[in-house]
């Protein structure tokens, strides 16, 4: 059973590329999470979605971009990266009535 | 919105020691949870308690609803548990999703 599963694990961008991080669970649960995680900081919401076909804002949005291609699938995407993104990205999924989250193992992204 | 704070920021221990970490937050919650993050990066859950205690080996989480207050314990600390530990409550409204976390605890156990 895997769970949820990122990709990449690590990246390295230069500033004003494009990338997009994959996530995806297998768990069948209808909420998914971006968070992002800086150093002294705890884990910020970037975007979330509640179930298959929306998504919302959460803390810190700006500059990003997300899908949700289906219940299985969470992409966030950063259309013209910046030093200031440069942070560990955390996909999570948790089923309806819980707040228990199941998190994928983190991508490190660095942006030169 | 829940605040949550967590402290020591970093604790340090020998090994064999008995680890608290503590855990207060701002609005009543209906479960409150414990993760651990080793350091290649992963976040596991380890706890979800809505009251009183929980154990799991040497690991126990205990819950004060009218203090709005949680610690975890770790009995017999080993090197293995050296970790961040962050606990998070449930938000209610605002645009942080379903949890807010805590800033975390780095536990550093030497042998």
């Amino acid at each position: 059973n895997a769970g949820v599963t990122q990709t990449p694990k690590f990246q390295v961008l230069k500033t004003g590329q494009s990338m997009t991080l994959q996530c995806a669970q297998d768990m069948n649960h209808n909420s998914m999470y971006w968070y992002r995680q800086d150093p002294g900081m705890g884990l910020r919401l970037i975007y979330y979605s509640a179930s298959e076909g929306t998504t919302d804002k959460g803390e810190v949005p700006n500059g990003y971009n997300v899908s949700r291609l289906n219940k299985r699938e969470f992409s966030l995407r950063l259309e013209s990266a910046a030093p200031s993104q440069t942070s560990v990205y955390f996909c999570a999924s948790s089923a309806e009535g819980t707040t228990e989250a199941f998190f994928g193992q983190g991508t490190r992204l660095t942006v030169v | 919105k829940n605040e949550v704070e967590q402290s020591p920021q970093n604790l340090t221990a020998q090994e064999g020691e008995f680890i608290t970490i503590n855990c207060s937050y701002s609005v009543g919650i209906s479960a409150l949870h414990w993760l651990q993050q080793h350091p290649g990066g992963g976040i596991v859950s380890l706890f979800m308690l809505s009251s009183g205690k929980k154990k799991h080996g040497r690991l126990i989480a205990t819950i004060n609803i009218q203090e709005k207050h949680s610690s975890l314990h770790i009995t017999a600390s080993h090197p293995r548990d050296s970790a961040v530990y962050i606990c998070a409550a449930p938000n209610y409204g605002g645009s942080q999703g379903n949890l807010i976390f805590g800033k975390g605890t780095k536990l550093s156990v030497k042998p």
